[in-house]
């Protein structure tokens, strides 16, 4: 079955404490973005990866890094977590760039900082 | 910067019912997007409109790009209970970035 599957689904953890959210696809797709949805807010892209090794930045990246190593994998990495970081996230993924209306979205990753 | 503007925040309607939103932009855009994010899920994308004036459908569901390429409709034809949710437009900033509305929130009252 083709999908974008995220873990942890939930999390509460302290300020600080480093963590990894992971988010891998099984479609071969060349493009991922995370994006954290806030009330109100919307969804607000947080880093994108047009391929392999090519990462950058989308409106609100600070605070976050992420890694391209393989093209199935995209994880999302807080090193310092803070409350304001306690969001819902999402992964997604699309066959290529242009084709970004075609973004499949994971499950979400529902974090808490305490 | 670029923003979505939908309208209205949030709706509560009679099963059975029509319903209507919009999303706005001070500037323009080539493309829109609808999608629909079911509570507890990620959002799945609706209709996608490529052309100023194209009008969609995809079941119930009728979407429409306007005229002016700075605002785009939804129409939802008698709803029913699974039809609640939140409705996001977005489209693409640049080349490689897509923004999203803050969404419309869909209630059906029993």
């Amino acid at each position: 079955e083709a999908q974008v599957t995220q873990n942890p689904r939930y999390l509460i953890t302290v300020t600080g404490k480093k963590l990894t959210v992971t988010c891998s696809q099984n479609m071969n797709h060349e493009y991922m973005s995370w994006y954290r949805q806030d009330p109100g807010l919307g969804l607000r892209q947080i880093y994108y990866s047009m391929n392999v090794e090519v990462t950058d930045k989308g409106d609100v990246p600070e605070g976050y890094k992420v890694s391209r190593k393989e093209k199935r994998n995209f994880p999302l990495i807080l090193e310092s977590p803070s409350p304001n970081q306690t969001s819902l996230y999402f992964c997604a993924s699309s066959l290529s760039p242009d084709r970004y209306n075609e973004q499949f979205f994971g499950p979400g990753t529902r974090l808490t900082v305490l | 910067g670029q923003q979505l503007n939908q309208s209205p925040q949030s709706m509560f309607i009679q099963e059975g019912e029509d319903v209507s939103m919009n999303c706005t932009s001070s500037s323009i855009f080539n493309t829109w997007l609808w999608y629909k994010q079911d509570p507890g899920e990620g959002p799945v994308l609706l209709i996608a409109l490529y052309k100023a004036g194209e009008l969609t459908s995809n079941g119930r569901l009728t979407a429409q790009f306007g005229i002016t390429r700075k605002d785009s409709f939804l129409n939802i034809s008698a709803s029913i209970p699974s039809d609640v949710g939140i409705y996001f437009c977005a489209g693409p900033r640049v080349y490689d970035k897509i923004i999203f509305g803050k969404g419309t929130r869909l209630h059906i009252l029993p």
